[in-house]
């Protein structure tokens, strides 16, 4: 069945450093694929959304690039900032065996950045 | 727009027990999905309700139920409640079906349940 594998954390990282978050994902057919990002006491947020190949989708200095050769969606930031420390889901909207979409996400990866 | 609101957000209940947790979607929002969070599991799918109608289910034991009314409100129910059932309940809602495109989903703040 369809799936999303995203790298274990915590990431722990200085601010102004570069971040990648790793997601691949298993899916037949033609997935559209997010990233919701989850802050403390909160719920989800739509991050950034990529619909098919090669599309990027990018918000608030973080971009991920759809690859479907590679089947991945990986997230990236140029310099990290204290406030983005949160839990980072990737998720997928695909069509199911019922015939109707669902949606997969990730376990979460949670990012630390120190002052 | 008015978010998705979930209500109450923190319960806390004795094992046994039962539980109804409510979701009220974005305005013209169509389709709610329900999922339980845990550190140890992650997201997990509950089911997904569209125009009052279940339309997918996971993999959850018949105690766990769901609704939809006509506003598009949703609630869920827990009967015979365990330990393992404290977690953070989302809502989720999106506007439509099966249109296909990137129709993202739009969630709550949660439900933290504890089950002492």
């Amino acid at each position: 069945g369809d799936s999303v594998t995203q790298m274990e954390g915590p990431v722990t990282l200085s601010e102004e450093a570069f971040l990648t978050i790793n997601c691949t994902y298993t899916a037949t057919g033609y997935p559209s694929l997010f990233w919701y990002v989850q802050y403390p006491g909160e719920g989800l947020q739509l991050l950034l959304k990529a619909t098919k190949a090669d599309d990027k989708g990018s918000n608030k200095g973080f971009e991920a690039t759809y690859r479907k050769e590679t089947t991945s969606f990986h997230l990236e930031k140029g310099s990290v900032q204290v406030s983005d420390s949160a839990v980072y889901f990737c998720a997928l909207r695909s069509l199911g065996t019922s015939g109707t979409y669902k949606y997969i996400f990730g376990t979460g990866t949670r990012l630390k950045v120190l002052a | 727009k008015a978010g998705v609101t979930q209500t109450p957000r923190y319960l806390i209940k004795t094992r046994g027990q039962q539980v109804t947790l409510s979701c009220s979607p974005i305005s013209g929002h169509r389709s709610v999905s329900w999922y339980q969070q845990t550190p140890g599991q992650g997201l997990q799918f509950l089911f997904e309700y569209f125009s009052e109608t279940q339309r997918n289910k996971g993999n959850f034991p018949g105690r766990f139920s769901g609704r939809q009314f006509s506003n598009s409100r949703s609630e869920m129910n827990v009967s015979t409640l365990e330990l393992g059932d404290s977690a953070l309940y989302l809502c989720a809602s999106s506007p439509t079906g099966d249109s296909g495109g990137g129709h993202e989903q739009y969630f709550g703040p949660g439900t933290r349940l504890t089950v002492t």
